[in-house]
């Protein structure tokens, strides 16, 4: 069965380093997601992605975030200078459509020091 | 603004039926999606319900009244397996972002 994938599963950094989180998607699927969970909160919306271009982004994600699809098959997520409570399991999630439900992937968890 | 509530906790007995229901009040509703999530995992689908009424699969059924902004998920024959949180998330209409509720955290005693 088709899974969404992420690289690292665990990134470690420094406060004000940039990271890079990689999520591949189910290959024909459409629609792409970034979310975040800080531990033991809830998962918050980050951003959605369509068509080579932003869809819609929450308030979370600020001028230090960014996302790209760099080629036919990766989705990233940067964030240019990490700050401590930017330290959350990242997830990744596409969709074959807007209406159709949304695969997650197993996540990344950032820590940043 | 956004608000989705659900109970933080629910405990129910090996082979017995759970109901965990959610409500939401959202600026605009595409359909409700209910996720399983174990600890330190990612969310799995559940359902997802655009029209009233219910909707079986297994031994999972989900239920929406868009009236009530309203919605319950309904676990049968449970299993210790069916230990984890289940989250409600509303798919918001003319955004393509899903906002999810607190998540209930549910533990089967055998």
């Amino acid at each position: 069965e088709p899974e969404v994938t992420q690289t690292p599963s665990h990134q470690v950094t420094q406060m004000g380093q940039e990271v890079i989180l990689r999520c591949v998607p189910i290959s024909n699927h459409l629609y792409f997601y970034w979310y975040r969970q800080i531990l033991g909160q809830k998962v918050e919306f980050l951003v959605s992605f369509y068509n080579n271009e932003i869809s819609e982004k929450s308030e979370i994600f600020d001028d230090q975030f960014s996302v790209e699809r760099p080629d036919g098959s990766n989705f990233t997520l940067k964030i240019r200078s990490t700050k401590l409570e930017d330290s959350a399991m990242y997830f990744c999630a596409s969709s074959a459509g807007v209406n159709y439900e949304q695969y997650f992937g197993p996540g990344t968890r950032l820590t940043v020091t | 603004g956004q608000n989705i509530d659900q109970p933080t906790e629910m405990t129910a007995t090996e082979g017995a039926i759970v109901q965990i229901n959610c409500t939401y009040q959202t600026s605009g509703f595409n359909g409700l999606f209910w996720y399983q999530q174990h600890a330190g995992e990612a969310p799995t689908f559940l359902s997802y319900n655009v029209l009233d009424g219910l909707e079986e699969k297994g031994r999972f059924s989900s239920f929406l009244s868009r009236s009530k902004g309203y919605s319950y998920l309904l676990l049968k024959e449970l299993q210790m397996k069916d230990s984890a949180s289940y989250l409600c998330a509303v798919f918001l209409s003319s955004a393509s972002k899903i906002i999810f509720g607190s998540g209930t955290r549910l533990s089967i005693r055998p």
